[in-house]
């Protein structure tokens, strides 16, 4: 049983460039949440997607869009980018649960974005 | 705003004793308690989790316990092992909506000395 799986692994870009990060979900999960990790510090929320749109969203820019596809994979772009973007995109899926009911929430290994 | 604090920021302890990570969360509606451990160049794996209608969870040499009135929920790690080496946070969601998002605190690095 495959969890969740993320590409490319590693990814260097300049300023001012856009990127597309990847991500598979667990399977059986249908539900694709996104976050980024700085260095040091604990994940932050960007979004989350279920039945392929945007569900909630974090205190991130409009640079920072996402999708999501039949399949329930989903993509993670960033537009412009900007030094401080560097971090780790961490994507973590679950299976929705009943209203006001969480469900754990899987992550995988990331994809460690540089920006020179 | 939404915020958990996460303490203490490094943990270095005797192969063998007990470790303990402590959290507080500011959002009352928070009702889900997840605790992460990461590994160097790995994603946060998923070791225990509490909701609100549960004071305290053990899964063999890991507890966690929340106190709903203070706001605070802790893990207790008992006969450590030099593989507990490794970040751990903790995280707190409400369900309002269904969203699941997650706030993390800072994050404890933990080192087991064998």
């Amino acid at each position: 049983d495959a969890g969740v799986t993320q590409s490319p692994t590693h990814l260097i870009k300049t300023r001012g460039q856009q990127v597309t990060l990847r991500c598979s979900p667990k399977s059986g999960h249908d539900t694709v949440s996104w976050y980024q990790q700085a260095l040091g510090q604990g994940p932050q929320f960007i979004f989350q997607y279920y039945e392929e749109e945007e569900r909630q969203r974090g205190n991130f820019p409009d640079r920072f869009s996402g999708h999501q596809f039949p399949n329930y994979s989903s993509e993670l772009n960033v537009n412009a980018l900007l030094l401080g973007d560097s971090a780790l995109y961490l994507c973590a899926s679950s299976l929705r649960g009943r209203r006001n009911s969480n469900q754990p929430q899987h992550f995988g290994d990331g994809t460690r974005l540089s920006i020179l | 705003g939404e915020n958990v604090e996460q303490h203490p920021s490094t943990l270095s302890v005797q192969e063998g004793d007990s470790a303990v990570i402590k959290c507080t969360y500011s959002d009352s509606a928070s009702n889900y308690f997840p605790w992460y451990k990461q590994e160097l160049g790995k994603g946060p794996q998923l070791i225990i989790d509490i909701r609100s209608n549960v004071g305290e969870k053990k899964d063999q040499r890991i507890a966690v316990t929340l106190n709903k009135t203070a706001k605070h929920f802790s893990l207790h790690i008992t006969e450590t092992q030099p593989e507990d080496s490794a970040v751990y946070f903790c995280a707190a969601s409400h369900g309002s909506g269904n969203t699941g998002k997650l706030i993390f605190g800072q994050g404890t690095t933990l080192q087991v000395k064998p």
